[in-house]
């Protein structure tokens, strides 16, 4: 996962809005993906987005891609204790190998 | 709606024991793969099979092998486990390379 990078630890407080951001390396990446993990169980695919897109919204989740900085981000509005769990970001090169962010593990505090 | 099972969910083994890790998919995917996950690394790709009937190493390939027996199955086999072979295994599927995985619920393995 040196490839991909993430901060391991944010808290937030129930209600407030998450961020958490991910910096990647390869430029021919086509697709960026994120995926949450709770204690115990595999990773559930949260949303992702092509390459060829800045931003993408689905319900409380935005996704926003800046390619010249190669940066992703995933903003939760309305965190929920729910929410609380570690969150990787992946790409992938157009190859059957994804890259995975050491992962962000997510607090929220009630 | 099963998506990826795994079995079996613990396991303990002793430094030398072989086994087996099953993986399978209900979702007609043509792709599926094995990772390992390990504190503070993330998750590393194994082995991986792009179609039935084919198999390639991934990042971590050494001490293990994978068979495709089927579109629907796909194993991991530990010939002669090591303790640094204590990890999580997770299997996982997609239809082909640029779309999602989806994964399983992973395989707790530990080697005394």
């Amino acid at each position: 996962g040196e490839d991909v990078e993430q901060s391991l630890f944010l808290s937030v407080r129930e209600g407030d809005s998450s961020v958490i951001n991910c910096t990647y390396t390869d430029s021919s990446s086509t697709y960026l993906y994120w995926y949450k993990q709770e204690p115990g169980a595999g990773l559930q695919l949260l949303t992702y987005i092509f390459s060829n897109m800045d931003m993408k919204q689905d319900q409380r989740l935005t996704v926003l891609l800046n390619k010249k900085d190669k940066h992703l981000s995933l903003r939760i509005a309305d965190t929920q204790t729910g929410d609380s769990a570690i969150y990787f970001c992946a790409e992938s090169r157009g190859t059957y190998k994804y890259i995975f962010g050491t992962g962000t593990r997510l607090k929220v505090l009630a | 709606n099963a998506g990826v099972t795994q079995t079996p969910k613990f396991q303990v083994l002793k430094t030398g024991q072989s086994m087996t890790l099953q993986c399978a998919q209900d979702m007609n995917h043509n792709s599926m793969y094995w990772y390992r996950q390990d504190p503070g690394m993330g998750l590393r790709l194994i082995y991986y099979s792009a179609s039935e009937g084919t198999t390639d190493k991934g990042e971590v390939p050494n001490g293990y092998n994978v068979s495709r027996l089927n579109k629907r199955e796909f194993s991991l086999r530990l010939e002669s486990a090591a303790p640094s072979q204590t990890s999580v295994y997770f299997c996982a599927s997609n239809h082909d390379e640029n779309q999602p995985q989806h994964f399983g619920d992973g395989t707790r393995l530990s080697i005394l």
